[in-house]
């Protein structure tokens, strides 16, 4: 399995704002994705980070509100832009380790946008 | 879109076996049938897959019907500690990502 660790754990932040979330894994893995949970809903996929290149994103999120980094194999940032109180949610880090191809998932960053 | 279907929630005793039935008619043959729950304020934690054949691990079985059109997650003793939202997803392959539907979400009652 990967250990993944997500800074901040949790935030609250004034509209107009933006915070940067990182997600730090503890071993090399094949993929990284984005996801966030809304209050009271499932989990949505933001994007793919891919190495050395721009994300993948899914339909309805574009990179100017969410940019994504991903320097190596171990970390990735999301940035959520010019947040808004409707941003407020669980933006959760996952991978996929080469070993197994299983999927793991960070402890999520609670975000709180007034 | 999520490709399973799921009761929104279920109630189960403690002690007893908690069986979540899943609805995924539109299988691939080469699409796995993957289980993850989650508890409340945490991440999303992997219970166990399978493709064809029923799947047994410490946590749980999975049961896979001959079609594949459904399966079964069976948790053998329910404790309190699994209440939890219980998700069933069919994953393209083994490396794609995970797309999530909205989940069962299961209550153990004392």
């Amino acid at each position: 399995s990967a250990v993944i660790s997500q800074k901040p754990s949790r935030d609250i932040c004034q509209r107009g704002t933006s915070l940067t979330i990182q997600c730090q894994v503890d071993s090399q893995v094949t993929m990284m994705f984005w996801y966030r949970q809304q209050p009271g809903q499932s989990l949505t996929l933001i994007a793919t980070a891919n190495q050395g290149s721009e994300a993948t994103y899914e339909s309805g999120f574009v990179i100017d509100k969410f940019p994504i980094s991903r320097p190596n194999l171990t970390f990735s940032t999301l940035t959520v832009s010019n947040m808004s109180p409707e941003d407020s949610s669980i933006y959760l880090c996952s991978v996929v380790t080469g070993f197994d191809n299983e999927q793991f998932f960070g402890p999520g960053t609670r975000l709180t946008v007034l | 879109d999520a490709k399973t279907t799921q009761p929104t929630s279920m109630d189960c005793a403690e002690g007893r076996a908690a069986n979540l039935p899943c609805n995924h008619s539109t299988i691939s043959g080469n699409e796995y049938v993957y289980w993850y729950r989650q508890i409340h304020s945490q991440g999303p934690q992997y219970i166990i897959h399978g493709l064809k054949n029923n799947e047994t691990n410490e946590m749980a079985s999975l049961i896979i019907t001959e079609d594949r059109k459904s399966s079964t997650l069976i948790l053998p003793h329910a404790t309190l500690r699994d209440t939890a939202v219980y998700y069933c997803i069919v994953r393209p392959t083994r490396d794609d990502k995970i797309i999530f539907g909205k989940g069962t979400r299961l209550h153990i009652l004392p």
